[in-house]
């Protein structure tokens, strides 16, 4: 297994620009969320989704949008991308239907530069 | 706003030295975990603690869980330059997921 996959790793963006991360996780887990990282902030949650076709926001979705087509994938969407947004985003995955109950798996993580 | 609260946000120990971090949540939780975070890496699962009173022991790292399920502590023995990382702990709100703001250790040979 895999576990969970991010691209890419590194990614510098010009205010404005528009791009993808990719999320993706072998493990059959309901559960995926994402993450921003950023000094003294801990880990804040951005978007989740309890399984495929159910998204909701977290406690930073402004300026992201998430969409759930399938088990596997989970991708965040920069829209107009934002200095502020410069950051460390994790992806992570947990098994169990009724929410994040269960061990969490992360991704190695996309850090992501805004200029 | 921030649900888990997580003192202290740095520490720094002589090698062999104990260290303990504390997390406190606004509400009771259904259960508490802790992550740990090396420089440049991603966390990584430790354990998860679901009875009230509960504690867990791994080598030379202990593991509480408040008797009122809003409160817990990570106490690690005789530390060494391996446990050097960011302890996070988080739990379930919901359908959401909350971590701490983490503490961050320094061990020095």
């Amino acid at each position: 297994n895999a576990g969970v996959t991010q691209t890419p790793k590194f990614q510098v963006l010009k205010t404005g620009q528009s791009m993808t991360l990719q999320c993706a996780q072998d493990m059959n887990h309901e559960y995926m969320s994402w993450y921003r990282q950023d000094p003294g902030m801990g880990l804040r949650l951005i978007h989740y989704s309890v399984g495929a076709g159910i998204t909701d926001q977290g406690e930073v979705p402004n300026g992201y949008n998430v969409s759930r087509s399938t088990t596997e994938d989970f991708p965040l969407r920069l829209l107009s991308a934002a200095p502020s947004q410069t950051s460390v985003y994790f992806c992570a995955s947990s098994s169990g239907l009724a929410g994040p109950y269960y061990e969490q798996y992360f991704g190695p993580g996309t850090r992501l530069t805004v200029t | 706003g921030q649900q888990v609260m997580q003192i202290p946000q740095y520490q720094h120990v002589q090698e062999g030295e104990d260290f303990t971090t504390y997390c406190n949540s606004s509400t009771t939780l259904s259960n508490i975990q802790w992550y740990k975070q090396r420089p440049g890496g991603h966390p990584v699962f430790l354990i998860q603690l679901v009875k009230s009173g509960e504690v867990k022991k791994q080598k030379r790292l202990t593991f509480q869980f408040g008797e009122a399920k809003k409160n817990s502590s990570l106490h690690i023995t005789a530390t060494q330059t391996t446990d050097v990382g960011t302890y996070f702990c988080a739990g379930p709100y919901g359908n959401q997921f909350y971590f701490g703001t983490g503490t961050s250790l320094t061990v020095i040979p």
